[in-house]
């Protein structure tokens, strides 16, 4: 089973800054097989990045996601108010277990 | 515009049994596999169980194996969770996800609001 560890736990930044999220993964996720949700408080997780770096429909270019192999990055270029969640990473490379990160709190300061 | 709807969910007490539901409008159902992740209270997100398109291969969480069966309806657009055996830890909100493609290997591109199960005596 792939582990997936992210950091920061919290991130503690004021709207128009630039957020980095680290998912670093105990082994290989191959073909790049990982995806990132944002989930705001009682609403579900709404997918944002697939492919580690491929947008989902709709979502804005301030957020992309880069990397490979064990270390993956989502960057939010600019943050808006609405960008103020959890996120998480997911990997599906290794099926037919899937496995999601342990998330990070992207909070105001 | 796709659709979600999981039902099902109750307070159980520990030992006993619980089915869910999730009904799916607004694509092809039968060309996705579908899966149950789910999230107990303040805490992060776990995958349960996945399914594809045709039930020809299924997958579950170790936490959950030989405990808990997923099944699906093409012909009702309905996914299922017979859940057995359940324990104060499966106490979650369920949710059903979406695959993007036939077989539960993927990323969930659209989710239901989820349904919450209580297992406590």
């Amino acid at each position: 089973e792939i582990v997936l560890t992210q950091s920061p736990g919290t991130l503690s930044l004021s709207p128009g800054e630039r957020a980095t999220l680290s998912c670093r993964a105990s082994q290989s996720v191959s073909s790049s097989y990982l995806a990132w949700y944002q989930q705001k408080p009682g609403q579900a997780p709404r997918l944002l990045i697939y492919g580690a770096s491929s947008r989902a429909t709709g979502i804005p270019d301030r957020l992309s996601g880069s990397g490979s192999g064990t270390d993956f990055t989502l960057t939010i270029s600019r943050l808006e108010p609405e960008d103020f969640a959890v996120y998480y990473c997911q990997q599906y490379g290794s099926s037919p277990l899937l496995t999601f990160g342990g998330g990070t709190k992207v909070e105001i300061k | 515009e796709v659709q979600l709807v999981e039902s099902g969910g109750g307070l159980v007490q520990p030992g006993r049994s619980l089915r869910l539901s999730c009904a799916a409008s607004g694509f092809t159902f039968d060309d996705y596999a579908m899966h149950w992740v789910r999230q107990a209270p303040g805490k992060g997100l776990e995958w349960v169980s996945g399914i594809s398109w045709n039930s020809g291969s299924i997958g579950y969480a170790d936490s959950v194996k030989g405990r808990f069966t997923i099944s699906r309806d093409n012909a009702k657009n309905s996914l299922y969770l017979q859940m057995n055996s359940l324990r104060a830890e499966d106490t979650a909100l369920y949710y059903c996800a979406k695959d993007r493609g036939y077989f539960p290997n993927g990323y969930f591109d659209y989710w239901g609001q989820g349904t919450l199960v209580t297992v406590s005596s």
